[in-house]
């Protein structure tokens, strides 16, 4: 799988927008980029993929970049909720759909 | 429609017994992953199986830790002879279809302690 990038923490302010960036530039032209989250002691829970153009669901929105190499997940007002470990993981359409998750990125909210 | 099941919710164990951990997919689900995750830290793929079948097995520790799923019942993961370094969270995942494409629905995981 190729490999992808993301800052290990950021930090919100509850009610305004939140962009998490995740830096792909190995990506090959059958990856799929796909969000997780992880939510404080539960499992992860999906949260948007895209694989060319942006995608906007009731949960966030999915900026793909021209070239694919980076991508940024929108969640536009951030809740004390959505604090959780965010995963940015690509997926090859012909791969096995067993996904390789990174370290992540911490996403705080402040009240 | 009811979510992913894993149960029990906690394990505890003594080194040395078997860990029997049970996930069932979500109704119409054929396909299943088992992750592993230990304390503060990320994810870490497992195995990942299709009805009576093992499909792809890379993470799977090559001694004591075995998988199954089933024509009939949950998915098992069996962890024979526990140790402290089993200590971990648990995760269980199903989805439709085999493709990359498809969604994960994650089970709310087994905490297994051994002492």
């Amino acid at each position: 799988d190729a490999k992808t990038t993301q800052p290990n923490s950021m930090e919100s302010n509850e009610e305004e927008p939140v962009h998490l960036p995740c830096n792909h530039s190995t990506i090959s032209g059958t990856d799929y980029i796909h969000w997780y989250r992880q939510l404080p002691s539960q499992g992860p829970e999906y949260v948007i993929h895209g694989l060319t153009s942006n995608v906007n669901n009731r949960m966030a929105s999915l900026a793909i970049a021209e070239d694919r190499k980076s991508s940024t997940l929108i969640l536009h007002r951030a809740t004390l909720r959505d604090a959780a470990v965010y995963y940015c993981i690509l997926r090859d359409d012909w791969d096995n759909n067993d996904m390789r998750f990174g370290a992540g990125t911490r996403l705080t909210v402040k009240p | 429609n009811a979510g992913v099941m894993q149960n029990p919710r906690h394990l505890v164990r003594r080194r040395g017994q078997e860990a029997r951990l049970r996930c069932s997919p979500m109704k119409g689900h054929s396909h299943v992953y088992w992750y592993r995750q230990l304390p503060e830290e990320g994810l870490k793929f497992m195995v990942y199986l299709q009805k009576e079948n093992i499909i792809d097995e890379s993470g799977m520790p090559k001694e004591r830790f075995s998988a199954e799923f089933p024509k009939e019942g949950p998915s098992i993961l069996r962890i024979q002879q526990v140790v402290r370094g089993d200590s971990a969270a648990y995760f269980c995942a199903s989805s439709r279809t085999g493709r990359s494409t498809d969604t994960q629905y994650f089970g709310p995981g087994t905490r297994l302690t051994v002492l």
